[in-house]
């Protein structure tokens, strides 16, 4: 059973840092990685999807990479802003669902 | 163009109703999934539709949820007998083929059951 972990569970930086969200997964054979914003009390918001045959995708001011031997993902916000504020979530997809992480809840003070 | 859409936005019943949640996919979507998300949680899967089928149910809690998608296009969660632990954020997303492809999520629907 597909399991995911992210880490930090909460994390709060000044404006304009650069930051790294982590996420684990315990089985490799995934079709892609997705990154998804939440913001409070609303539905997901994809940010980025990372197919398994690809190392990275960017958009914008995020990078987000995946190594599947090692089961991880990474999430680079560059130049953070305080709109940036909001919950990350990662997941993993496995035949027909998508298995996610609790999230990290980041907050960016301006 | 139109995303996913959900109604009600919130719904508060009290234990032992019967509820009833609607869900709208983007127009051509083959694919659409119903999650529950409990505070603080990440979301989890209930169940995946292609088309009108239900190709995979095994994320249903118990008997007392049931989901529908007769014309492969709208589909309904239904939950029987509502008990306390019923009260989450339950979403719905749908993609073009299901598989390897982006989810599209909804805004949710926010069942209390008191």
């Amino acid at each position: 059973k597909q399991e995911v972990t992210q880490i930090p569970a909460a994390l709060s930086v000044p404006e304009g840092e650069n930051l790294v969200l982590n996420c684990s997964f315990t089985d490799s054979a995934i079709y892609n990685l997705q990154w998804f914003r939440q913001d409070p009390g609303k539905g997901l918001t994809s940010l980025l999807l990372i197919q398994s045959s690809q190392r990275e995708q960017t958009s914008g001011r995020l990078n987000a990479s995946l190594d599947k031997s090692s089961g991880r993902s990474t999430l680079y916000i560059a130049a953070s802003q305080p709109g940036d504020s909001a919950t990350y979530l990662c997941a993993a997809t496995s035949g027909s669902r998508l298995t996610f992480g609790e999230g990290t809840q980041l907050t960016v003070n301006p | 163009g139109a995303g996913v859409s959900q109604t009600p936005s919130n719904k508060v019943t009290e234990k032992g109703k019967y509820v009833e949640l609607r869900c709208d996919p983007i127009s051509g979507h083959t694919a659409l999934y119903w999650y529950r998300q409990s505070l603080g949680q990440g979301p989890e899967f209930l169940i995946y539709f292609q088309g009108t089928g239900a190709a995979d149910d095994s994320g249903l809690p118990n008997d007392r949820f049931f989901a529908v998608r007769p014309e492969g296009s709208v589909s309904t969660l239904k939950i029987q007998r509502t008990e306390r632990g019923d009260s989450a954020m339950y979403l719905c997303a749908s993609s073009l083929m299901g598989g390897r492809e982006t989810q599209y999520f909804g805004p949710g629907t926010r069942l209390l059951v008191l």
